[in-house]
């Protein structure tokens, strides 16, 4: 399958900084990435779906000014956590799609952030 | 709202028995239903997928059933092995769309 790498891995930040997280599709064109927040037993929750050239569309309350999402290339999307505090911990999935709806989406390996 | 939902939270199974993973979706307008797996701490994996014009589809010792009657979905695994442990979600697509929504997940636990 293709593959769609995410960096970092984790990261720790302080309360109050930005953490920018990289979304990269490897070997296709991803017309369409979409950005996941997973917390502990919990199910993956959708939180906004990208297109590359365009604004990300939101998931209902998904703050948009706190989750700024940037897809300027086929195969780059960035989810920017702005201002993070403690309540943004979680684990921040993507996922890449060469953009029909019956294409197979592709997961990244996700990226822990912890804020302190 | 829409909702992919899950009958069993967690599933123990021994070792070389097969497993069966169920889901239940509201959304009678999804027309693309995938598994997948999720091992700790890594990003879901791919299973296996069926579309809403079928009931039924097999893959490398999986098989998805699909009920759209009562909008129920299945995971049959067979002859669980222990590198089968991990959290199990199915997820749902609509028409047109591109976006996947996913179910609340089954833990499953296979024991040596």
């Amino acid at each position: 399958g293709a593959v769609v790498s995410q960096h970092p891995s984790w990261v720790i930040c302080k309360s109050g900084t930005s953490v920018k997280i990289e979304c990269r599709s490897l070997d296709f064109q991803a017309t369409t990435m979409f950005w996941y927040r997973q917390f502990p037993k919990q199910s993956l929750m959708l939180m906004a779906t990208s297109n590359e050239g365009s604004k990300a569309t939101y998931e209902q309350g998904v703050e948009k000014d706190k989750f700024l999402i940037n897809h300027a290339s086929l195969t780059l999307s960035t989810l920017t956590v702005t201002s993070a505090h403690p309540e943004d911990s979680s684990f921040y999935i993507c996922s890449a799609s060469s953009g029909r709806g019956d294409t197979e989406a592709f997961f990244g390996q996700g990226t822990r952030l912890t804020v302190v | 709202g829409e909702s992919v939902g899950l009958h069993l939270p967690t599933l123990s199974v021994q070792e070389g028995d097969n497993s069966i993973i169920n889901c239940a979706y509201s959304n009678s307008a999804s027309d693309y239903f995938i598994w997948y797996k999720q091992e700790s701490g890594k990003g879901p994996q791919f299973i296996i997928d069926i579309r809403s014009n079928m009931d039924k589809r097999q893959g490398q010792r999986v098989t998805v059933l699909l009920n759209k009657t009562v909008k129920h979905l299945s995971l049959q695994i067979a002859a669980t092995q222990p590198g089968d442990s991990a959290v199990y979600f199915c997820a749902e697509r609509g028409t047109g769309g591109f976006k996947t929504i996913f179910g609340a997940g089954t833990r499953l636990f296979v024991k040596a």
